[in-house]
C-alpha cells in the first residue's frame, strides 16, 4: 500500500519567507509526527498528533513553527518568517496506535533557506 | 545529560566482521524500544523492535538491559550493505512521541 507522503521534496526560500510542508501518513494511521534533522544531526522531536487529541507541541522550536492535522488525515507544517537556521530535513511520520508503536516516514521536505 | 545516548561512531569494520553498537537511555520508566536505520540522505526505516526478552531477526539480535539502562544491537557477518546510521529509539512513559538517539555510523569495508 501507499506509504508516507510528503510535499514538496525539497523547498528554497528566502529568509523572512512562510513556508507550508506538507505530510499525507498511511491510511488508517492515526498517530502523526513531525521530526526535523539538520545536516549532520540527530532527530529533533517537534509536534505529535494522536487522534482527537490535544496535540503534543512540546518540542516546537518557536512561535514561528505550527502545525495542525484534519481529523486522522493530512498535516501541514507551518514555518513562518523562514532563518536559515530553519534549513533541515522535515520528516513526518505516522504509526498505527501511537504512544511507542513502530513509525513509518516519509522521504522527508529538504528546506534550504537562502 | 541526553535522554538516549549513542556512541556517533564511526565503527569501520571488515566484511563478515561482527559489531555490537549500545545504547544508553535515561528514563527507567521508558517502555519501548527500537532499532532503526538510516541511510545517507534517507528517512529512517524501522530495523526490528527490542523485546524484554531480546530477540533475533536473521544476522541481527537486539537486547534489552533494563538494570543498566542500555539496550544493544549485534550484527554478525557483516555485509557492505550494512553500512548505515543505527539510530536508537526509545518510548518513555509519560511521554507522546518516540525520542530518538543520534545514532551509530557503521561502515562495513571490502
Amino acid at each position: 500500500g501507499a506509504g508516507v507522503s510528503q510535499s514538496p521534496s525539497n523547498k528554497v526560500t528566502e529568509k523572512g519567507k512562510d513556508v507550508e510542508l506538507r505530510c499525507d501518513p498511511i491510511s488508517g494511521h492515526t498517530a502523526l509526527y513531525w521530526y526535523r534533522q539538520r545536516l549532520g544531526q540527530g532527530l529533533e522531536f517537534l509536534i505529535y498528533f494522536q487522534g482527537n487529541s490535544a496535540p503534543d507541541k512540546s518540542g516546537l522550536p518557536s512561535d514561528r513553527f505550527s502545525a495542525e492535522r484534519t481529523g486522522e488525515s493530512v498535516s501541514t507544517l507551518t514555518i513562518q518568517r523562514t532563518q536559515q537556521e530553519d534549513s533541515a530535513v522535515y520528516l513526518c511520520a505516522s504509526s498505527l496506535a501511537g504512544s511507542g508503536s513502530p513509525l513509518h516516514f516519509g522521504n522527508g521536505t529538504r528546506l534550504t533557506v537562502t | 545529560r541526553k535522554e538516549v545516548e549513542q556512541d556517533p561512531g564511526p565503527f569501520n569494520v571488515p566484511e563478515g566482521a561482527t559489531v555490537a553498537f549500545n545504547c544508553t537511555y535515561s528514563n527507567s520508566a521508558s517502555q519501548s524500544f527500537f532499532w532503526y536505520r538510516q541511510d545517507c540522505r534517507k528517512e529512517p526505516k524501522l530495523l526490528m523492535s527490542v523485546y524484554s526478552s531480546g530477540n533475533e531477526d536473521g544476522r541481527f539480535t537486539a537486547q534489552l538491559n533494563r538494570a543498566s539502562q542500555y539496550i544493544s544491537l549485534l550484527i554478525r557477518d557483516s555485509k557492505l550493505s550494512d553500512s548505515a546510521t543505527y539510530l536508537c529509539v526509545v518510548h518513555d512513559t509519560g511521554r507522546r512521541a518516540l525520542t530518538f538517539g543520534s545514532g551509530t555510523r557503521l561502515q562495513v569495508q571490502p
